[in-house]
C-alpha cells in the first residue's frame, strides 16, 4: 500500500530563516501531491497542490517542489513568520481515487 | 457562505453506545471523506464516497459505517464494535475523483469524540 512518511520530529527556527519540510512517498506514483497546514484542534487547510509533470510550485512564500525519481517533495516557507508556527501535512492521490495523507511535521518559528 | 459543517463540535459516548457524527456541506462536491486523527499521528482514511449512494472503505473501516442519501450530506456512525474510538474526527469534501481529484478538499473544524 501507499506509504508517506514526514519527519515526525518538530522543527525549530528562527524568524526570517526559511523552513524546509520534507515528504518521501513509497510504493506509488502519484498523478499530483497537497500540501495542508493545520492549527491544533482545527482541519486542515489547503496550501498548494503540485502535478507529476511539474517541478516546482510558488505561492507568496511558500515553494513547493515535486522530485518524482526521488518520490519527495519539499516545503519551503520563506521569511519565516512566528504566525507559520503550525502542523503541515502532505497529501496524494492514493489508488482507487483517495487522498491519503502524512503523519505531518510540526513547524516552530521563534522570534 | 460555502463551506462544510462538523457538529457537533465535542462528543462524550458510553462504552457500548453507537454515536453518529455529522457533516453537511454545500459546496456542491461530489466526494467526501471520513478520516480521523490521534494526538501526534495523521489523518487516517475511515471511509470515502465519490457519488451519491456509493461509498468505499479506507484503510480504518472496521467499527465504523456511514451513508451518502444526500449529495451533501455524509454522516458517520461509531459502532460499539470500535474498539478505541476516542480520537479527533474530520470530515472533508473535495470536487470529484478521478481526473478531477486534483483539487482540494475542503475540511469541517472537526468532532472530538471521548469515550467515558
Amino acid at each position: 500500500s501507499q506509504k508517506i512518511e514526514q519527519n515526525s520530529e518538530a522543527l525549530n527556527i528562527q524568524e526570517g530563516k526559511t523552513a524546509t519540510l520534507t515528504c518521501n512517498y513509497t510504493n506509488y506514483s502519484p498523478a499530483y501531491l497537497q500540501w495542508y497546514r493545520q492549527d491544533p484542534g482545527r482541519g486542515p487547510v489547503f496550501l498548494l497542490l503540485i502535478r507529476e509533470n511539474e517541478k516546482e510550485k510558488r505561492k507568496e512564500r511558500l515553494k513547493v517542489t515535486f522530485d518524482t525519481t526521488l518520490k519527495q517533495s519539499l516545503f519551503h516557507i520563506t521569511a519565516s513568520q512566528p504566525a507559520d508556527s503550525a502542523t503541515y501535512l502532505c497529501a496524494l492521490d492514493g489508488d482507487t481515487d483517495k487522498l491519503i495523507f502524512g503523519t505531518g511535521t510540526r513547524l516552530q518559528v521563534f522570534p | 457562505d460555502g463551506g462544510i459543517t462538523q457538529s457537533p463540535k465535542y462528543l462524550f459516548r458510553k462504552e457500548g453506545q453507537n454515536v453518529t457524527l455529522s457533516c453537511e456541506q454545500n459546496l456542491n462536491h461530489d466526494a467526501m471523506y471520513w478520516y480521523r486523527q490521534d494526538p501526534g499521528q495523521g489523518l487516517r482514511l475511515i471511509y470515502y464516497s465519490q457519488i451519491v449512494n456509493d461509498f468505499q472503505k479506507g484503510d480504518i473501516a472496521e467499527g465504523y459505517s456511514v451513508s451518502r442519501e444526500k449529495k451533501e450530506s455524509f454522516p458517520l456512525t461509531v459502532t460499539s464494535a470500535q474498539k478505541n474510538p476516542t480520537a479527533f474526527y474530520l470530515c472533508a469534501s473535495s470536487i470529484g475523483t478521478g481526473d478531477l481529484l486534483n483539487t482540494e478538499a475542503f475540511f469541517g473544524q472537526g468532532t472530538r469524540l471521548t469515550v467515558v
